[in-house]
């Protein structure tokens, strides 16, 4: 079965660049997409189709999909953004999720 | 406004059964799959179940196949999983979600854009 593999955690300082990255066996030939996750909330879809954003969602979140690797990039990371974000992928009639990674804002 | 609402949530015994419901309101539901996704105490999310939206098409996780099943009723606004032969390891918080499974460029595309709040299963 298809894996996709996220680092556990990922620091910040505020208005620093996050990047979270999100592995998987020819991820590009796959389209990911990212959910954010704060305690005790639903998750929130926060990028699709690689790197387009849902509306609402702040210009500062944007992805990417190359080789066998996806990245959420959080430009000018602010309080707020603290949270799990999970990448999932859709494989073989199958939704993938990544395990998550926690972003903490220092 | 986008609503998805689970019900049906509870606590039963391993080996018991429970069905889970979703109402969904703001939009139209039958032009759209929906999908179980659970997410166990302090873990990441797990996709459950896949349906199309016209309830044609389903898929499962390997580990609820042949003890889960996911319907829904287009006239009602609502989707249900039924579960059965409930194991400990099914214990989780519950969310139905909206997707769009589109073919972009010949490759396939799925993603969730409105969830709803869960509803927990305690197996126990």
């Amino acid at each position: 079965s298809y894996e996709l593999t996220q680092p556990p955690s990922v620091s910040v300082s505020p208005g620093q660049t996050a990047s979270i990255t999100c592995s998987g066996d020819r991820l590009d030939e796959k389209y990911a997409c990212w959910y954010q996750q704060k305690p005790g909330q639903s998750p929130v879809l926060v990028i699709y189709q690689d790197s387009k954003r849902p509306s609402g969602i702040p210009a500062r979140f944007s992805g990417s999909n190359s080789g066998n690797i996806a990245t959420l990039t959080i430009s000018g990371t602010q309080a707020v953004d603290e949270a799990a974000y999970y990448c999932q992928a859709w494989d073989s009639r199958t939704v993938v999720f990544g395990p998550g990674t926690e972003v903490t804002v220092l | 406004e986008v609503q998805l609402v689970e019900s049906g949530g509870g606590l039963v015994q391993p080996g018991g059964s429970l069905r889970l419901s979703c109402a969904v309101s703001g939009f139209t539901f039958s032009s759209h799959s929906m999908n179980w996704v659970r997410q166990a105490p302090g873990k990441g999310l797990e996709w459950v179940s896949y349906i199309s939206s016209r309830g044609t098409t389903k898929y499962y996780a390997d580990s609820v196949k042949g003890r889960f099943t996911i319907s829904r009723d287009n006239d009602k606004n609502s989707l249900d999983l039924q579960m059965k032969s409930l194991r400990d390891e099914d214990m989780a918080v519950y969310f139905c979600a909206r997707s769009t499974l589109v073919a972009v460029a010949s490759t396939e595309s799925l993603y969730m854009d409105a969830w709803g709040q869960g509803t927990t299963v305690t197996v126990s």
